[in-house]
């Protein structure tokens, strides 16, 4: 299995409710990611997990939470999103360090909207 | 901290054409380099990497990049382009992490156009 799966792939959320984001890969990569894409732009890096532990944080604001709970999934539990917050969600998994693998898999993306 | 600049934000070619996208980077050390490409509304796909080695590297879908460390460079080329080329092609650059994981700088995106 060389995928990194994530659902929803479309959420539309008002500003007071919780949602939450899923993301799965079977590579037996112990790192994955949280991307931010909005429109017409790059990926901006939002958390990093190794190991199951954060890494990194790129001072993301707290209304959005991540959780690895095991080596395999990463989730991003969401709660009283901004409008601004609408964009496309990508995780992605790869190697942990360098070396031949080094690359990441990304997952097609969770379209989310805030209204 | 790494950098990555495409010049190019728009690129028109007609199919069967060939095709260089620029990307330019700035790294402290031995860069890790890559181009992703992404179709409207998915996800990114890896298209070549290189982290050491050969400074000509070969890709899937018939793209190849060169990696030119005096120019700080890395363009994506392709011989003739297909009209399923079009896209937005990411240029990145990746660091390793304190902690663990490695952290992927892209560039703004160029936007290929391929006409008939």
């Amino acid at each position: 299995d060389t995928e990194v799966t994530q659902t929803p792939k479309h959420l539309v959320m008002g500003m007071t409710n919780k949602k939450s984001l899923k993301c799965e890969q079977h590579m037996g990569h112990r790192a994955m990611y949280w991307y931010k894409q909005k429109a017409k732009k790059p990926p901006e890096l939002m958390f990093v997990y190794s190991y199951e532990k954060l890494s990194i944080n790129e001072s993301v604001p707290s209304r959005f939470s991540p959780e690895c709970p095991n080596s395999s999934l990463l989730n991003l539990h969401l709660h009283a999103l901004q409008p601004e917050d609408s964009a496309l969600y990508l995780c992605a998994s790869s190697q942990v360090l360098g070396g031949g693998d080094y690359g990441y898999t990304f997952g097609s993306g969770t379209r989310l909207t805030v209204v | 901290a790494q950098s990555v600049t495409q010049p190019d934000i728009h690129i028109t070619v007609s199919e069967g054409a060939s095709l260089e996208l620029r990307c330019n980077y700035s790294y402290g050390a031995t860069p890790y380099l890559f181009w992703y490409v992404q179709s409207p509304g998915q996800g990114l796909q890896l298209l070549l990497k290189y982290f050491s080695g050969d400074t000509l590297v070969q890709g899937i879908k018939g793209f190849e990049a060169e990696f030119k460390r005096s120019q700080s460079s890395f363009n994506l080329r392709k011989p003739s382009v297909h009209w399923s080329d079009a896209a937005e092609y990411f240029c990145a650059v990746g660091a390793v992490v304190t902690g663990g994981g490695n952290k992927l700088t892209f560039g703004t995106g160029t936007q290929l156009k391929v006409e008939l």
